[in-house]
Parts: structure tokens; sequence; C-alpha cells
């Protein structure tokens, strides 16, 4: 089935310490996007991509760094930078058009103790 | 710059009809988007309306919109426990379909 796959759902990171959140989508969509969602709080943009091998900041990239090596992978590094990590981080995905679906994956909840 | 604003929380009994509204204060984009989330979960599309519309509705959801005031709304009719969840409404920005998000509502029905 087509879809969008987030992973891990749930990962701990010690502070000072980078770690990679990882999607992967088969549904051939060449835009993708990373968002951040903290409670009572709308998602907000991290990073997106609207091609292979380029992307974009959104509203929050600081501390954050992406890559788009291929059409179906878009891995977002939280970096020891990133005063603030702890949060549920989305992928999405979409096709080119205008009013085309996002297509969201299950998210990955990350903790720093 | 383009904001939107929802309420945070909305509590109704099964079976009754629920509103989710929400307002933004400036936007050129196309289309206005309701996503709804359930817990621990990704967001999935609910429906989306195009900007020249003041209505649409698909089996119990109603949207209208009202360009003049800035206000959309989501009306669910015969609310069912399954619809508890976070409703997100997003207003799609450029070409590439980039959408911001409001603050989300929190939709509690209740037996």
């Amino acid at each position: 089935d087509g879809g969008i796959t987030q992973s891990p759902k749930y990962l701990f990171r010690k502070e000072g310490q980078n770690v990679t959140l990882s999607c992967e989508q088969n549904l051939n969509h060449d835009a993708m996007y990373w968002y951040r969602q903290d409670p009572g709080q709308g998602l907000r943009l991290i990073y997106y991509s609207q091609i292979v091998n380029d992307f974009q900041k959104g509203d929050i990239a600081e501390g954050y760094s992406v890559s788009r090596e291929k059409k179906e992978s878009f891995p977002l590094t939280v970096t020891s930078a990133q005063k603030n990590p702890t949060a549920f981080y989305l992928c999405a995905s979409s096709g080119q058009a205008a009013n085309t679906e996002a297509f969201f994956g299950q998210g990955t909840r990350l903790t720093v103790v | 710059g383009e904001d939107v604003e929802q309420s945070l929380f909305l509590s109704v009994r099964e079976g009754d009809s629920s509103v989710i509204n929400c307002t933004y204060t400036d936007s050129s984009s196309t289309y206005l988007y309701w996503y709804k989330q359930e817990p621990g979960a990704g967001l999935q599309l609910l429906t989306y309306i195009f900007s020249n519309m003041d209505m649409k509705q698909d089996q119990r959801l109603t949207v209208l919109l009202n360009k003049k005031d800035k206000h959309l709304s989501l009306r669910i009719a015969d609310t069912q426990t399954g619809d508890s969840a976070i409703y997100f409404c997003a207003w799609g920005a450029g070409g590439y379909n980039k959408l911001i998000f409001g603050a989300g509502t929190r939709l509690a029905v209740h037996p």
C-alpha cells in the first residue's frame, strides 16, 4: 500500500546529542515537509523540499538539518543546537499542485532526557 | 503575514452537532483545509474548500467560508464518539502546497 512512514515512533535523546528522524514515502510525491507540534499550538514548519536535492527553511529551522538525496526519503536531524527539542514531529508529502492533499506520517515523539 | 486562530476546546453530547471555528488575518491562498488528528497519530485530510465557494457539504460535514469576515467553520452533524479528535484548519500558501495550521480544536464527545 502507498503511504508515508516515520520511524521510530518514540525516541529518547540525551542532551548534547544529535538524532535523526526517518521519513519515507512511496507515493511518488515531489514535495516533502517536516512539522513540529507542541501542545496547544498548531503545526510549525521546520523544513520543506519541493524536489530532490533541494530544500528550504521553514519558520523554525534553527537547530535542525535535512537532506533530500532520494525522492522517497527526507530525514530530519535534530542537532544539539536545538534548545528545546522535546516535541512531536510530523512528516508530510504532497504533489506539486496547489490543492493536492498532504499525507502525513504517524509522527515521532522525541524526548530529551 | 498570515495567522490562523482556533478555539482550543469543544465538548458536545453524542448526537448533537459540533461547530468548530477558525479565523485568519490575511491570506491570498486558494484553498482552505480541515484536518483531523487522532491521539498519537498524524493528520488526516477531512475536506477542503476552494476560496471562491461559500459552502461545501460532504455527508455529515459542512464547511462554511465567509471571506469578508475571514472566518471558516466546520460543522459535524450527529457527532459520534469516533469524532473525538483534534481538528486543524489549514491554509494553503504557495504553489507547492505549503500549509499554515491553526492551533487545533480538541473535540470531546460525551454520552
